[in-house]
């Protein structure tokens, strides 16, 4: 069954550092999220990606954030400048269309410290 | 503001008992989904609810959802202990791609 793979599983950087998540999403896929979830917490949206642009974003994708699709297969999430409560579990998912349900990938544990 | 609220928030039960958990959502929609995550793990599709009415069965859980009443239902039964995990329902409104997650039920089964 195909899969959203995610890069690495797991990152501990300094604060004030800059970290980039890798997403493999499906090939077949044409939209593209990013989700994190702060540990014990519920799953919140971070930011939605169809034809090469951002559709939509939360609250929480302020400034530091950015995502990118360099080379047609990669999905990135960039965070420019870590702060402590960045740490969290970060998904990315795709999905075929709006109403199919999305694939989550496994996941890319964040610590910063 | 779409809110997304399950309940309960914890549910410890016995094997082979069953037991249903309440997904309600504060303003239009008429797309819901089920996901189940395992501790440390990604999030499994369980079930997709597109319109007023639906339902749908899996093994020992099934999935409704009533839009008029904006709630949906988690049913199981005759739980097994590998069922214990954390069930997050969510919520999509219309003109948005993005989910709203319920705050999880964490169930656990007892042997």
């Amino acid at each position: 069954e195909p899969e959203v793979t995610q890069t690495p599983s797991h990152q501990v950087t300094q604060m004030g550092q800059e970290v980039i998540l890798r997403c493999v999403p499906i090939s077949n896929h044409l939209y593209f999220y990013w989700y994190r979830q702060i540990l014990g917490q519920k799953v919140e949206f971070l930011v939605s990606f169809y034809n090469n642009e951002i559709s939509e974003k939360s609250e929480i994708f302020d400034d530091q954030f950015s995502v990118e699709r360099p080379d047609g297969s990669n999905f990135t999430l960039k965070i420019r400048s870590t702060k402590l409560e960045d740490s969290a579990m970060y998904f990315c998912a795709s999905s075929e269309g709006t109403v199919y349900g999305y694939t989550f990938g496994s996941g890319t544990r964040l610590t910063v410290v | 503001e779409l809110k997304v609220e399950q309940n309960p928030l914890f549910l410890s039960m016995q094997e082979g008992k069953n037991y249903t958990i309440y997904c309600n959502y504060s303003t239009t929609s008429d797309r819901l989904y089920w996901y189940r995550q395992d501790p440390g793990k990604s999030l499994e599709s369980l079930f997709v609810l597109l319109s007023n009415g639906a339902v749908k069965q899996e093994g020992r859980l099934m999935a409704s959802l009533d839009t008029k009443a904006r709630l949906s239902t988690l049913h199981i039964t005759a739980a097994v202990h590998d069922l214990s995990a954390t069930y997050f329902c969510a919520v999509v409104t219309s003109g948005t791609y993005k989910y709203i997650f319920g705050t999880g039920t964490r169930l656990k089964v007892l042997a």
